[in-house]
């Protein structure tokens, strides 16, 4: 069964390092999604992606944050300068479809901030 | 912004008893509705979604219902067993332009006692 893949798995860093986030969705997905959960909390929507342009951000996703689809395969998620409050784990999603097509999420990598 | 409420935030059974959570939600105009499964540091799962033109649907042991005009969704889980111990969201997708963002409820943390 296809899955979405990320990397890496866990990363610690200190705070104000840049951080990247990597993710390969589903193959013939077209929509993408990054969420975080810090531990112990709900799941956030940061960002979805689509035709090679943010789609639709929350609050959480200030110019701190970043997504870029560098290649055919890859999706990443850049935090320039992390703060210990980016510390969680962040889930990378796609999709088939838009609205209310089911979300298939990755893994998760834990980004830890010391 | 949607604002998703879930209750109960901890629920515990005897194996082979009901389980029941509910979630309301804010935007009438929300069009899908699925429901997650977490274990323990692992990605969520969807495990049963409901859209709006529908009431109730049902996979086995686990079925959801929607009430549309309340604006309240529920999952009912019959003879539960210990491995369906973990965390439930409830998600909401807002309909419209909304890329398949979903906003999640806060969780409930299910035990099943053998």
């Amino acid at each position: 069964e296809p899955e979405v893949t990320q990397t890496p798995s866990h990363q610690v860093t200190q705070m104000g390092q840049e951080v990247i986030l990597r993710c390969v969705p589903i193959s013939n997905h077209l929509y993408f999604y990054w969420y975080r959960q810090i531990l112990g909390q709900k799941v956030e929507f940061l960002v979805s992606f689509y035709n090679n342009e943010i789609s639709e951000k929350s609050e959480i996703f200030d110019d701190q944050f970043s997504v870029e689809r560098p290649d055919g395969s890859n999706f990443t998620l850049k935090i320039r300068s992390t703060k210990l409050e980016d510390s969680a784990m962040y889930f990378c999603a796609s999709s088939e479809t838009a609205g209310t097509g089911e979300l298939f999420f990755g893994e998760g990598s834990r980004l830890t901030v010391l | 912004g949607e604002n998703v409420e879930q209750h109960p935030s901890t629920l515990s059974v005897q194996e082979g008893d009901s389980a029941v959570i509910k979630c309301t939600y804010s935007d009438s105009a929300s069009n899908y509705f699925p429901w997650y499964k977490q274990e323990l540091g692992k990605r969520p799962q969807l495990i049963i979604d409901i859209r709006s033109n529908v009431g109730e649907k049902k996979d086995q042991r686990i079925a959801v219902t929607l009430n549309k005009t309340a604006k309240h969704f529920s999952l009912h889980i019959t003879e539960t067993q210990p491995e369906d111990s973990a965390v439930y969201f409830c998600a909401v997708h807002a309909g419209g332009t909304s890329y398949g963002k979903l906003t999640f409820g806060q969780g409930t943390i299910l035990t099943v006692h053998p």
